[in-house]
């Protein structure tokens, strides 16, 4: 499996800002995903990070709130704009390989927006 | 959308005691996955089931897929304190991308020793 570290581990934001968030796996992979998951819920995803193209978004979830790069294989950022306090959640990336569909997640980013 | 309905919630028992928690998907699945979430920790994967009536065991751990492929379950024998932790299954149906997953709600294990 990929070591998959994320930046920062946890932050406390003012509402209005936004946060720019880093994945980095010390593997190329093919997936890339970008998870939320508010506390004591489950895993919801926002958007797969596509390497060299825009991200593909799932319903509910929008470039403009959730910009996402993903300039190579083994590194993305998803940025979190203009935060609200409902945006407090945990932001998870997750890899894979392409012939599968197993999942390896980093160890999360913690955002608390004031 | 698709959903995976996961049951229960919230599971507490004495250490010792059996666990189970089942996942339900109205259309049949591709393949479900497992991952367990210790507290403050991010989910790691457990296992995977693809065939149809599929079991798979991890030592005190047991996975199965339902014969129509819509539910599955994990059953651990004689809990331990070190199986705390919220165990989510991860619904895959055919004609989605790669790794493009849905989890369900999770079940919490509380173990008391």
């Amino acid at each position: 499996s990929a070591v998959i570290s994320q930046k920062p581990s946890r932050d406390i934001c003012q509402r209005g800002t936004s946060l720019t968030i880093q994945c980095q796996v010390d593997s190329q992979v093919t997936m890339m995903f970008w998870y939320r998951q508010q506390p004591g819920q489950s895993l919801t995803l926002i958007a797969t990070a596509n390497q060299g193209s825009e991200a593909t978004y799932e319903s509910g979830f929008v470039i403009d709130k959730f910009p996402i790069s993903r300039p190579n294989l083994t590194f993305s950022t998803l940025t979190v704009s203009n935060m609200s306090p409902e945006d407090s959640s945990i932001y998870l990336c997750s890899v894979g390989k392409s012939s599968t569909d197993t999942q390896y997640f980093g160890p999360g980013t913690r955002l608390t927006v004031l | 959308g698709q959903q995976v309905m996961q049951i229960p919630q919230y599971q507490h028992v004495q250490e010792g005691e059996d666990f189970t928690t089942y996942c339900n998907s109205s259309t049949t699945l591709s393949n479900i996955q497992w991952y367990k979430q210790r507290p403050g920790g991010h989910p790691v994967f457990l296992i995977q089931l693809v065939k149809s009536g599929e079991v798979k065991k991890q030592k005190r751990l047991t996975f199965q897929f339902g014969e129509a492929k819509k539910n599955s379950s994990l059953h651990i024998t004689a809990t331990q304190t070190t199986d705390v932790g919220t165990y989510f299954c991860a619904g895959k149906w055919g004609g989605t991308s790669y790794g493009k997953l849905t989890f369900g709600q999770g079940t919490i294990l509380t173990v008391h020793p």
